[in-house]
């Protein structure tokens, strides 16, 4: 089946690197995403990976993906007050490519 | 562009009664859905389109009905309201051109009372 697993909360000190994971069950997903939502608001994309990759990076962010253990990160560098948000991993999978499943979001709290 | 719109903002119902939550994208998209997201959750696709006339099904779709008369716009109606839709309702669409990225609305907090 298709499942998205992330952990619920985070908390890292500013300036500090967070790193945000998440566990994916279907094998054959094509594209993996992280999306971030703030309070109040819609989702808005923040990067994706294909399944062919093992990482990228995009100024501040840099997303690694096992594709053997299933596992998907997110590492925020410098991590900022602006940050504070639920990150949202997500998976398109081969057989169903119309859809995108979520997990659960990891909300993210920077302490001063 | 406008992008994304939903209407209301905010709504509260009586068990029973009836809604439609509206959602219109001025993008020329072909891709759009209809999501819910309950407290701490992720979020759950309800129903998709993935063009005018052409709708499916997805993880929670009971108690929903969606049409998709035009590219613009894909309503959400519930036909008698149950506490348990009590939920924020997200709708995003994609282009065939940009697979990889889905534009949300700025959702519709519904409380069913």
């Amino acid at each position: 089946g298709e499942d998205v697993e992330q952990s619920l909360f985070l908390s890292v000190r500013e300036g500090d690197s967070s790193v945000i994971n998440c566990t994916y069950t279907d094998s054959s997903s094509t594209y993996l995403y992280w999306y971030k939502q703030e309070p109040g608001a819609g989702l808005q994309l923040l990067t994706y990976i294909f399944s062919n990759m093992d990482m990228k990076q995009d100024q501040r962010l840099t997303v690694l993906l096992n594709k053997k253990d299933k596992h998907l990160s997110l590492r925020i560098a410098d991590t900022q007050t602006g940050d504070s948000a639920i990150y949202f991993c997500a998976e398109r999978p081969y057989s169903s490519a119309s859809k995108i499943i979520f997990g659960s979001g990891t909300r993210l709290s920077i302490r001063p | 562009n406008a992008g994304v719109t939903q209407t209301p903002k905010f709504r509260i119902l009586k068990i029973g009664q009836s809604m439609t939550l509206q959602c219109t994208q001025d993008m020329n998209h072909n891709y759009m859905y209809w999501y819910r997201q309950d407290p701490g959750m992720g979020l759950k696709l309800i129903y998709y389109s993935v063009g005018a006339g052409i709708t499916d099904k997805g993880e929670v779709p009971n108690g929903y009905n969606v049409s998709r008369s035009t590219t613009e716009d894909f309503p959400l109606r519930l036909e008698l309201a149950a506490p348990s839709q009590t939920s924020v309702y997200f709708c995003a669409s994609i282009p065939r051109t940009s697979y990889n990225e889905q534009f949300f609305g700025p959702g519709t907090r519904l409380t069913v009372l």
